[in-house]
């Protein structure tokens, strides 16, 4: 199975922020990479897929970039409706894995 | 709009099986994969395995294998998780979320079922 690996696991940020996430698959998926947001008691929320593709409706502060194994999640100014844990997530190949997460909170 | 609607919560004691149903609307069943994803208290996201609505065929994590069925039933639009020999490591909430055809990702979601396993 591919495994994959983020971090940090958890930051503190402040509104404005720029925020940089990465993750790191145990090898080549291509840009078969998805990114989610979960927030507690909601369904977690595709922002990007495939590497870069900003999913319809989700703000353009939201960016992805990367290829191969290594990948990142940007979010160029943190807004208070940003704090919740963003998961990458592989569709190169099944099983599809998640990412453990990583925690957005507010400093 | 399309809407992904998940059966209500369940406690079970360990040993015993559950089946949490996922009733989708407002496109064609029959085109979108249903995987189905579980989140443990204090875990992240885990992939459990997925049905083609169409033709039935499922494919199941490693992890599941012989605990898990996944079907559907296409004249109502509903597919069906068992899940059997529950364990206190099931507990969990689990989703239904569907992948459109010819695309890699999770874009529509269930409302998210909670199974407890307690004794």
């Amino acid at each position: 199975d591919i495994q994959m690996t983020q971090s940090p696991s958890s930051l503190s940020a402040s509104v404005g922020d720029r925020v940089t996430i990465t993750c790191r698959a145990t090898q080549n998926i291509g840009s078969s990479l998805n990114w989610y947001q979960h927030k507690p008691g909601r369904a977690p929320k595709v922002l990007i897929y495939v590497t870069s593709s900003l999913q319809r409706g989700v703000p353009s502060r939201f960016s992805g970039s990367g290829s191969g194994t290594d990948f990142t999640l940007t979010i160029s100014s943190l807004q208070p409706e940003d704090f919740a844990t963003y998961y990458c997530q592989q569709s190169y190949k099944t099983p599809w894995t998640f990412g453990p997460g990583t925690k957005v909170e507010s400093k | 709009q399309v809407q992904l609607v998940q059966s209500g919560a369940e406690v079970q004691t360990p040993g015993a099986s559950v089946r949490v149903s996922c009733s989708a609307s407002g496109y064609t069943f029959t085109s979108y994969y249903i995987h189905w994803v579980r989140q443990a208290p204090g875990r992240g996201l885990e992939w459990m395995g997925l049905i083609n609505p169409s033709s039935g065929d499922t494919f199941y994590a490693q992890k599941f294998q012989g605990r898990v069925t996944m079907t559907r039933d296409t004249s109502t639009s509903t597919a069906y998780l068992d899940l059997r020999g529950l364990r206190f490591e099931d507990t969990a909430v689990y989703f239904c979320t569907r992948v459109p055809e010819g695309l890699y990702y999770f874009d529509d979601w269930g409302q998210g079922t909670q199974v407890i396993v307690s004794s």
